[in-house]
């Protein structure tokens, strides 16, 4: 199967520093990478999408100066959250997709995610 | 716009016990449909992925169904154990779009 990992599982940081958190798409080349955030108890949402040497699609109300994506290659997309506060704290999931068989069809595979807290 | 629901938002049932989760989808064009497991703290584990052309999906004791022309999905479970315990998230994919999740169905599975 296809593997997705995240680095860090968990950090924590002092309000006002940035945090970078990677993912990769181990035995597969993704086409697309997906960011998510979870809070407790609640679904993902999707914060934004991700293709292979061009700039992120931000979903509504995620600031894109504050949660910066970088997709530099096919296996590889990180996102840095600039200027933590409190508030950023959360998890984070991204997820790689890979192409299926049939035109269009995609599957994603989902990273361990990461759990973000802001003191 | 695709919306998923699922329903019911919790579950609580005795070891041993089959049950089933539902999951429905107001756009019917989709590519396929997942089922994901969430354990708390963790990130999504795939149980079962059906193609649009597909009906179902087995896995061990789990079985999957997809009706598109109704909008609607199952998760079948067989002689639930503890260990079952976990939020069981749908997502329906209609191509070059972002998964859509549902909210998800909390399981507690009682020894």
């Amino acid at each position: 199967g296809a593997v997705v990992s995240q680095h860090p599982s968990w950090v924590i940081c002092k309000s006002g520093t940035s945090v970078k958190i990677e993912c990769r798409s181990l035995d597969f080349q993704a086409t697309t990478m997906f960011w998510y955030r979870q809070f407790p108890k609640q679904s993902l949402m999707l914060m934004a999408t991700s293709n292979e040497g061009s700039k992120a699609t931000y979903e509504q109300g995620v600031e894109k100066d504050k949660f910066l994506i970088n997709h530099a290659s096919l296996t590889l997309s990180t996102l840095t959250v600039t200027s933590a506060h409190p508030e950023d704290s959360s998890f984070y999931i991204c997820s790689a997709g890979r192409r299926g068989a049939v035109l269009g069809d995609n599957e994603q595979f989902f990273g361990p995610g990461t759990r973000l807290t802001v003191l | 716009k695709q919306e998923v629901t699922q329903i019911p938002a919790a579950l609580s049932v005795p070891e041993g016990e089959n049950l089933v989760l539902n999951c429905s989808f107001t756009d019917s064009a989709i590519y396929n449909l997942q089922w994901f497991r969430q354990d708390p703290g963790k990130g999504l584990t795939s149980l079962l992925l059906i193609q649009s052309s597909q009906r179902e999906q087995t896995s061990g004791r789990l079985n999957a169904s997809l009706d598109k022309s109704s909008g609607r999905s199952t998760l079948y479970i067989a002689a639930s154990q503890p260990g079952d315990s976990a939020t069981y998230l749908c997502a329906a994919y209609s191509g070059n779009t972002p998964l859509v999740f549902g909210k998800g169905t909390r399981l507690s599975v009682i020894a």
